[in-house]
Formats: structure tokens, C-alpha cells, sequence
């Protein structure tokens, strides 16, 4: 089945950019997702991107998607103390226009002053 | 309208008790979903309604799981006869078109 693969943990300095990677397998994923989840509450959509685009900016968000590699990244400009969280990619299979997602294990980005 | 809405936030029951969960989602949206979520993991898809209709669930449901969306608005998820096992933040979603949108999820506690 499908499987989406983060690394765990990221720490960087307030004001640096931080990069959050993610690989995933099925390559007929047609929308893929950057969720972020603080302490004891839901899941805020941050960003998403469709299949066909290399890249989607957000104010300090940039997606960049890498098709032949299956790779997902989130950078975050001028990381700030609440950018502190658990960041989530995900993504939903061909013809699944939201809500059905895979998840991966989330990566715990600690921003330290 | 604020989002979806999930209802209790936290729940504590012993095990072998059943428990039903709500979720009231965006008024508008047409899907529904609900997830599982353990402690270190992300959440885990469980079932789906487009309407009323419930259109697809997970091997992860078991059969003491259930889901019901009478008139295509808001869900409830029942377990009957709790195990700890169960114990998980159960998470709520609606969508449109391609964005989901979640709850604040409960917490449930099998003691």
C-alpha cells in the first residue's frame, strides 16, 4: 500500500529557514498536503499542491515537488518560536480530491530563540 | 461558522463500555471523514460518507466500530466493548473539493 515516509525531528534557530522533506510511494497521488499539528489540538492545513506543479509559494511557505523522486518538501521562512509543531505531509490517491489522505509519522520542528 | 466541531473533546471510560463520538462538520461540505491518531503517528484513515452515504471504510474498522451519517450532516462513531487498544485521538474531517479540514479530535482514554 501506500506509505509516506518524514524524518522525525528538525531543530533550527528563530529567523533561520527550516526545510521539512518527505518521500512517498504511489506515484498517482493527485494532491499533496502539509498539515501542522500543535500540542493536544486538530490538524491545521497549511499549504497544498497539485501533482502537476514543481513548485507553490505561500507567504513564508514554499512547496517544492520532486515527481521522479516521490519527494515533498516544506521550507518555512523566517522560522518563528510558534512555528513550533508537528508538521504532517500527506497525500490522496488518484481521483481523491481531499479528505482521504495517507499520513506520515510527522516531523517535530523545535525552534529554539 | 467556525469548522468542524467534534464532541466530547476528552473521554475516560472503562473498558468493555461503549462510547459514541460527534462530529458536526462544515455546513457546506458534502464528505466526511474520520481518522485515528496514536501517540508519535499520523492519523490513520477509518471510514468516509459523501452524503449520507458511507462509501468506504478500513480494515482498521473492526466490527466494533460503527459510523452513521443520517441526512448527510453530522456523523457519530460508536465502539462498543472499549479495549485499551482503542485508546487514540479520534479526529474528524470535512471537505468540498480538495481541502480537508479537521477537528479538534477526541481523546479517548480506556481504562
Amino acid at each position: 500500500g501506500e506509505d509516506v515516509e518524514q524524518s522525525l525531528f528538525l531543530s533550527v534557530r528563530e529567523g533561520d529557514s527550516s526545510v521539512i522533506n518527505c518521500t512517498y510511494t504511489d506515484s498517482s497521488s493527485t494532491y499533496l498536503y502539509w498539515y501542522k499539528q500543535e500540542p493536544g489540538a486538530g490538524l491545521q492545513l497549511l499549504t497544498y499542491i497539485f501533482s502537476n506543479m514543481d513548485m507553490k509559494q505561500d507567504q513564508r511557505l514554499t512547496v517544492l515537488l520532486n515527481k521522479k523522486d516521490k519527494h515533498l518538501s516544506l521550507r518555512i521562512a523566517d522560522t518563528q518560536t510558534g512555528d513550533s509543531a508537528i508538521y504532517f505531509c500527506a497525500v490522496s490517491g488518484r481521483g481523491n480530491q481531499g479528505g482521504k489522505l495517507i499520513f506520515g509519522q510527522g516531523t517535530e520542528l523545535s525552534v529554539k530563540p | 461558522d467556525t469548522g468542524v466541531s467534534q464532541d466530547p473533546r476528552h473521554k475516560i471510560t472503562k473498558r468493555g463500555q461503549n462510547v459514541t463520538f460527534r462530529c458536526d462538520p462544515i455546513s457546506e461540505h458534502n464528505r466526511l471523514y474520520w481518522y485515528r491518531q496514536t501517540l508519535g503517528q499520523g492519523p490513520e484513515f477509518l471510514t468516509y460518507f459523501q452524503n449520507e452515504a458511507q462509501l468506504e471504510k478500513s480494515r482498521l474498522l473492526s466490527d466494533r466500530f460503527s459510523a452513521e451519517r443520517p441526512k448527510g450532516s453530522f456523523s457519530t462513531l460508536e465502539i462498543q466493548r472499549t479495549e485499551q487498544g482503542d485508546s487514540a485521538m479520534y479526529l474528524c474531517a470535512s471537505s468540498l473539493e480538495k481541502e480537508a479540514f479537521f477537528g479538534q479530535g477526541t481523546r479517548l482514554t480506556v481504562v
